[in-house]
């Protein structure tokens, strides 16, 4: 089955800084893959996507890039500020019927003012 | 419009109790699910419900059963609750669609089993 591998698993970054964070998947049929954010004690919530027809995906300080043929994409954040904080989640949809979902283990990013 | 609501938010079970986690979403989604959180684990599917009378295994269905009752709800069930089963439970809905797959979350329940 899919495997979703995710590094570093925490971050650290002076505000202003850029942060990457790094995924990689095993299954090639995989064709869907999107970022969660998720705050302290609350629900994750996607702020961005990216399909496997795509290379890259910008979103204003957001950008997701994907290396198809490496089986790899990455999160890129610029100009991060304190309020970026949080665990960022990868995923990676399983091409099959029913829309199975695979998630990274989590990066902890923190934005040191 | 309330998006994906859950209860409990929070519950503590003894060894061996049952319950059922209760789901609903009002976005006319076709798909739904039940992820685990556990530190350091990320979010692994327990069951997911491609549709309306339709349900799958995820990564870690053992311990647990699912009711897809109508295409609003989706329950999870814990027919014998064990310690390894403490847990931040979600639920998540999308729209089956060629033009979006995006997952819309619930809350969440915090399950404590001692």
């Amino acid at each position: 089955g899919e495997n979703v591998e995710q590094h570093p698993s925490t971050l650290s970054v002076q505000e202003g800084d850029s942060a990457v964070i790094k995924c990689t998947y095993s299954d090639s049929a995989s064709n869907y893959f999107p970022w969660y954010k998720q705050e302290l004690g609350k629900r994750p919530q996607l702020i961005i996507d990216i399909r496997s027809n795509v290379g890259e995906k910008k979103d204003q300080r957001i950008a997701v890039t994907l290396n198809k043929t490496a089986k790899h994409f990455s999160l890129h954040i610029t100009e991060t500020q304190p309020e970026d904080s949080a665990v960022y989640f990868c995923a990676a949809r399983i091409n099959n019927y029913g829309q199975n979902f695979v998630f990274g283990p989590g990066t902890r990013l923190s934005v040191l003012p | 419009n309330a998006g994906v609501t859950q209860t409990p938010k929070f519950q503590v079970l003894k060894t061996g109790q049952s319950m059922t986690l209760q789901c609903a979403q009002d976005m006319n989604h076709n798909s739904m699910y039940w992820y685990r959180q556990d530190p350091g684990m990320g979010l692994r599917l327990i069951y997911y419900s491609a549709s309306e009378g339709t349900t799958d295994k995820g990564e870690v269905p053992n311990g647990y059963n699912v009711s897809r009752l109508n295409k609003r709800e989706f329950s999870l069930r814990l027919e014998s609750a064990a310690p390894s089963q403490t847990s931040v439970y979600f639920c998540a809905s999308s729209l089956y669609s060629g033009s979006s797959y995006e997952q819309y979350f619930g809350p969440g329940t915090r399950l404590t089993v001692t």
